[in-house]
């Protein structure tokens, strides 16, 4: 089973600066990672997929980087909005399927 | 547009049975370039995959549950459909239905592109 482990658990980020996430896996998942914003009370959004890849509708200041192992989530200024939960998912070994433990990010 | 609504008892006694259903509008279960998934999360934690299942019935379980899970797909109606037998505390949580793209020729799984909103299983007596 691949393990995917994200940091840091809390970010805490002034509303229009730059947020930085991160996930890494136990071994190389190549590129095939994605990333969801889960907000209270809703259910995770697909934000990124194929490590790069913004899934429709998707703002363009959601940025997504990395391959193998260690994967970058950024978000260049932070919007209201944007304040949630993060989470990373790896496929390319399955089953099962992983997801990181997340990354909440909050008002600084 | 695809819409996931889940539905099932809200309260599952220990060792019973869990039973949720997930049925799909907007869009057809049979689509080729999709397996249909299920993910839970237990309250205040992260994302656990349970499984995912094929049009044609084909299944792939979390082998950390494997022997307790069962999934189904009626085309008929739509929908899809988890069981999860022996429940304990340890399966209260979120249960999450959700699209899951794959790679048609291969069938390998990739992202979730769609989820329903969520229903929320407590397991106790």
């Amino acid at each position: 089973e691949i393990v995917m482990t994200q940091s840091p658990a809390t970010l805490s980020v002034s509303p229009g600066e730059r947020a930085t996430l991160s996930c890494r896996a136990s071994q190389s998942v190549n590129s095939n990672l994605a990333w969801y914003q889960q907000k209270p009370g809703q259910a995770p959004r697909l934000l990124i997929y194929a490590a790069s890849t913004r899934a429709t509708g998707i703002p363009a200041r959601f940025s997504g980087s990395g391959s193998g192992t260690e994967f970058t989530l950024t978000i260049s200024s932070l919007q209201s909005e944007d304040f949630a939960v993060y989470y990373c998912q790896q496929y390319t070994q399955w089953p099962p399927l992983t997801f990181g433990g997340g990354t909440k990010v909050e008002i600084k | 547009q695809l819409h996931l609504q889940e539905s099932g008892p809200g309260l599952v006694r220990p060792s019973e049975t869990l039973s949720l259903t997930c049925v799909v509008s907007g869009g057809s279960v049979t689509s080729s370039g999709y397996y249909w998934g299920w993910i839970r999360q237990p309250p205040g934690k992260g994302l656990e995959w349970i499984g995912s299942i094929y049009y044609s019935g084909t299944t792939s379980y979390n082998p950390s549950l494997k022997s307790r899970v069962t999934m189904s797909v009626d085309t008929s109606k739509n929908q899809f459909s988890l069981e999860l037998n022996s429940v304990t505390a340890a399966d209260t949580a979120v249960y999450y239905c959700a699209r899951n793209v794959i790679v048609v020729v291969s069938h390998r799984t990739l992202e979730f592109d769609r989820w329903g909103q969520g229903t929320l299983v407590t397991v106790s007596s």
